[in-house]
């Protein structure tokens, strides 16, 4: 089975640009989740989605953080503006879905590490 | 709003040898679900363990085994025989109902040769 999959997987941008993420998720679930790793610490959850429907963007910095789930398959996290305290991993994970029991384990991609400069 | 704390935030010992890192959490439910992650340099945060609260007996996982403590809102990771390749960071986290995964800070595990 193919694990969530994340592009590209490092990016150096100046401040005030703008930068676009992608995650595919495992095949068949229906949850997407993106996280903001900061060095040193545990992941946030930025936002999550539930096949195309947001159920979760509440830390999100709507200001300059938006995201996207077309199709309830792929989804891209993009920044713009860009500052230097966005530099952090960006982490994408999947489950199957809200039903209950093992339906919340996350299946977590490879990270996209971004250098705000 | 559910908290989880991880209070070493490194640890080192020696192949071989057994580790616990501990976790704390903060909940008024009696019904949720909790977590080991390991991430090791590579980043990929990969599932260690799990255990369902309503579930008394403790998880385990070849030589990774948790001491669950309900009452007292602990949930320690046991390492046995440890590897070289279980130095990574290992995050608990926690997630209850349709509500949002939480994770402690983190404790760095260094193995030694």
């Amino acid at each position: 089975e193919a694990g969530v999959a994340q592009s590209p997987r490092y990016k150096i941008i100046e401040k005030r640009q703008s930068v676009a993420f992608w995650c595919n998720p495992i095949s068949g679930h229906a949850t997407l989740y993106w996280y903001q790793q900061i060095l040193g610490q545990g992941p946030k959850l930025l936002i999550q989605f539930q096949n195309n429907g947001v159920v979760d963007d509440s830390q999100l910095p709507k200001d300059r953080f938006s995201a996207e789930r077309l199709k309830g398959v792929d989804s891209t996290l993009k920044i713009q503006p860009a500052k230097l305290e966005d530099s952090a991993v960006y982490l994408c994970a999947s489950s199957l879905g809200l039903a209950g029991g093992l339906a919340y384990e996350q299946y977590f991609g490879p990270g996209t590490r971004l250098t705000v400069t | 709003a559910q908290t989880v704390t991880q209070s070493q935030p490194e640890m080192s010992v020696q192949e071989a040898e057994t580790v616990t890192l501990s976790c704390t959490y903060d909940t008024s439910e009696s019904n949720y679900y909790l977590f080991w992650y390991k991430q090791p340099p590579s980043r990929q945060m990969i599932l260690v363990i799990r255990q369902e609260a309503y579930k008394q007996q403790n998880a385990t996982e070849n030589r990774f085994s948790v001491n669950f403590q309900k009452a007292a809102k602990s949930f320690s990771l046991k390492i046995s025989d440890s590897q070289l390749g279980d130095t990574a960071m290992y995050f608990c986290a926690f997630i209850q109902g349709a509500q949002k995964l939480v994770f402690g800070q983190g404790t760095r595990l260094t193995i030694n040769p």
